[in-house]
């Protein structure tokens, strides 16, 4: 399997607790980027990272939240105190390139603070 | 800002039937991209189209046809003699060069092809 992948598919959490989701993206694809779904929306972009540099973050992305790409390859995404907002579906997706390519999107995880 | 909407949140239709979905996008930006992307009930959203800001030529790939009109800012999406397998929601995104070309996207169109 050579898409992108996305670990855990589900979690379930107390609020409060911290969670990391990991994504591994398409091997020679430089970009990658975190979005997050909620019922009814399209995604919405949380941050990208170009190799190892992340260049951009949305408003979105709260202190609570961190995106790492230590090698340029695997990303992870830590939510820390996690709050009942923070529900919703967590999409990783990584292009060749640059914002001109398509994009490859995850599974996703699916993320239930109760 | 970059702003896509999607006026149609569902719509229904009987397999065979044609279908199409609107796509309005807002940008100040000349030089930006339009897609359209695909997430079936199994979640992973599957690219469909691309399409520049220069190229206004319709393009038309087996039963799936797209209709770029920049005097409208419009990019709607037309399936022909829709199947059940075409039920999914359906996403038209906007990226601009003055956004760093981060897709924006819209709310989405939920189809159902009933048999």
């Amino acid at each position: 399997d050579t898409g992108v992948s996305q670990d855990p598919r589900h979690k379930i959490t107390k609020r409060g607790q911290n969670v990391t989701f990991r994504c591994d993206p398409i091997s020679e694809h430089n970009r990658l980027y975190w979005y997050r779904q909620t019922l009814g929306q399209g995604p919405e972009f949380l941050t990208y990272f170009q190799n190892e540099a992340q260049l951009e973050k949305s408003r979105l992305l709260s202190d609570r939240f961190s995106a790492e790409r230590p090698k340029g390859s695997f990303s992870t995404l830590e939510i820390q105190r996690t709050e009942q907002g923070d529900s919703a579906m967590y999409l990783c997706a990584s292009s060749l390139i640059g914002g001109l390519d398509e994009q490859f999107f995850g599974p996703g995880t699916r993320l239930t603070v109760l | 800002a970059q702003k896509v909407t999607q006026a149609q949140t569902e719509i229904s239709v009987v397999e065979k039937e044609d279908v199409t979905l609107d796509c309005v996008y807002e940008t100040r930006d000349t030089t930006y991209y339009l897609f359209w992307y695909k997430q079936p009930p199994s979640g992973e959203l599957v690219f469909l189209i691309r399409r520049n800001s220069f190229d206004e030529q319709n393009e038309i790939s087996g039963r799936y046809s797209w209709n770029f009109q920049k005097s409208t800012s419009s990019f709607n999406f037309t399936i022909t003699a829709s199947q059940v397998v075409d039920s999914a929601v359906y996403f038209c995104a906007l990226s601009e060069a003055g956004g760093s070309y981060i897709p924006t996207f819209g709310r989405g169109t939920s189809l159902i092809v009933h048999p």
